[in-house]
């Protein structure tokens, strides 16, 4: 268990919807991080925040936001889905900026 | 920005075996590089890490090997067991920085029993 907690653990939606995935990081961790990975795919990063800020954006759709909140728990807002969203969420927290990542356990969604 | 090749894409071994994955980073000023295990259905674990100031990091039956001049990282695995079976990411980056961490595109292992 690596104390990072995400919720829900599987979402199914259908195309057009607007879904919010929820990341607890870690304990005293600052940064979070959101990643998508699709079957066969690597770790695509989407975007990071530190202490509440946007630090750092990768490969995010215009159609994908996020936040972290004042309590350092995040969201990642994905909306007008399609079929090819369909993927494993990842969020993943680490004290600082740069150093060890640890993972949550996945949200994995599936779009209809 | 950062780029990380990783190789190979999948390795089969026989159990007892050793097996090694390699990566290779391009930005110079990367200071730190992580290793993930990924098991099916779960998230990436952190399994080991070295940082630029040290060449070589062992733990059990891993070890990591850093050759900063050359910019490439290896994972070592001895005595490899069916439970090593899963996906092993690289990952580098700047401790301290803003830049963001880059993966390796993940190794499938495969230990035959």
């Amino acid at each position: 268990d690596s104390g990072v907690t995400q919720t829900p653990k599987h979402l199914i939606t259908a195309t057009g919807q607007r879904v919010t995935l929820r990341c607890s990081p870690r304990s005293g961790d600052l940064s979070v991080y959101w990643y998508q990975q699709s079957l066969d795919q690597g770790l695509q990063f989407l975007i990071q925040y530190y202490n509440g800020e946007e630090r750092a954006k990768g490969n995010i759709l215009e159609r994908f936001s996020a936040q972290q909140f004042p309590d350092l728990h995040s969201e990642l807002n994905l909306s007008s889905l399609e079929l090819g969203d369909s993927a494993l969420y990842f969020c993943a927290s680490s004290p600082n900026e740069g150093n060890e990542q640890y993972f949550g356990p996945g949200t994995r969604l599936t779009v209809t | 920005g950062e780029n990380v090749e990783q190789h190979p894409s999948t390795l089969s071994v026989q159990e007892g075996d050793s097996a090694v994955i390699k990566c290779t980073y391009s930005d110079s000023a990367s200071n730190y590089f992580p290793w993930y295990k990924q098991e099916l259905g779960k998230g990436p674990q952190l399994i080991i890490d070295i940082r630029s100031n040290v060449g070589e990091k062992k733990d059990q039956r891993i070890a990591v090997t850093l050759n900063k001049t050359a910019k490439h990282f290896s994972l070592h695995i001895t005595e490899t067991q069916p439970e090593d079976s899963a996906v092993y990411f690289c990952a580098a980056s700047l401790e301290g920085g803003s830049y963001i961490p880059t993966f390796g595109r993940g190794t499938s292992l495969i230990v035959h029993p």
